[in-house]
């Protein structure tokens, strides 16, 4: 049973083009986070959602956006994606405990 | 500043035993956790310390040291599916929520 899911798993974008990318859970968790994981590095928290709010993090570029309609669904929108931005994206939720869950990811190819 | 530091690569051979190791200085500390990651897949997680001393889960062990900010993930009887990337990453709790600080992973390759 897939618990987080995003969707797509592979998104090819053009320099320039805003792209948005899904996520979705089944745990009822209060937190979602957005990370970003370039190719050999460690994942890098953009930001993070506790129910409603937003928390962004310091260093994370204008150029990303996140929104989240309801407890199940969060989005990241990147609006005008540059050639650094190609990398894998990462959702996770977060409940009670200090675990955080995973999704596959979506990979983002940036031409 | 926020530091967590792992080796880059290891090799092991099929049938051995490994262990990678995870050194950290943060501003706080809740706890750590250890992922696995496959090539172009999300973290799995292995295991999770929060007091010093060694948990033991199966073929995987972590151990914690919090006045040395220290931990290792030890494998044993190694499989040519453990080829993977090791992650370590801190709890940093901050507030309402809580935040993984992650290291840049351990790229383990498993040899016949």
């Amino acid at each position: 049973d897939a618990m987080v899911i995003q969707n797509p798993r592979y998104q090819v974008t053009q320099f320039g083009k805003p792209v948005t990318l899904s996520c979705s859970q089944t745990l009822n968790h209060n937190v979602m986070y957005w990370y970003q994981q370039k190719s050999s590095q460690a994942p890098k928290l953009l930001f993070h959602y506790y129910d409603k709010d937003f928390n962004n993090e310091a260093d994370t570029p204008d150029n990303f956006q996140s929104r989240r309609p309801n407890t199940s669904f969060c989005f990241l929108d990147i609006r005008s994606p540059g050639l650094g931005d190609a990398a894998m994206y990462l959702c996770a939720t977060g409940g009670f405990g200090y675990e955080q869950y995973f999704g596959p990811g979506t990979r983002l190819t940036v031409t | 500043g926020q530091n967590i530091d792992q080796p880059t690569e290891m090799t092991a051979t099929e049938g051995a035993i490994v262990q990678i190791n995870c050194t950290y200085q943060t501003s706080g500390f809740n706890g750590l956790f250890w992922y696995q990651q496959h090539a172009g897949e999300a973290p799995t997680f292995l295991s999770y310390n929060v007091l010093d001393g060694l948990e033991e889960k199966g073929r995987f062990s972590s151990f914690l040291s919090r006045s040395k900010g220290y931990s290792y993930l030890l494998l044993k009887e190694l499989q040519m599916k453990d080829s993977a990337s090791y992650l370590c990453a801190v709890v940093n709790y901050g507030g309402a929520t809580n935040k993984l600080i992650f290291g840049t992973g351990t790229l383990l390759a498993v040899q016949p």
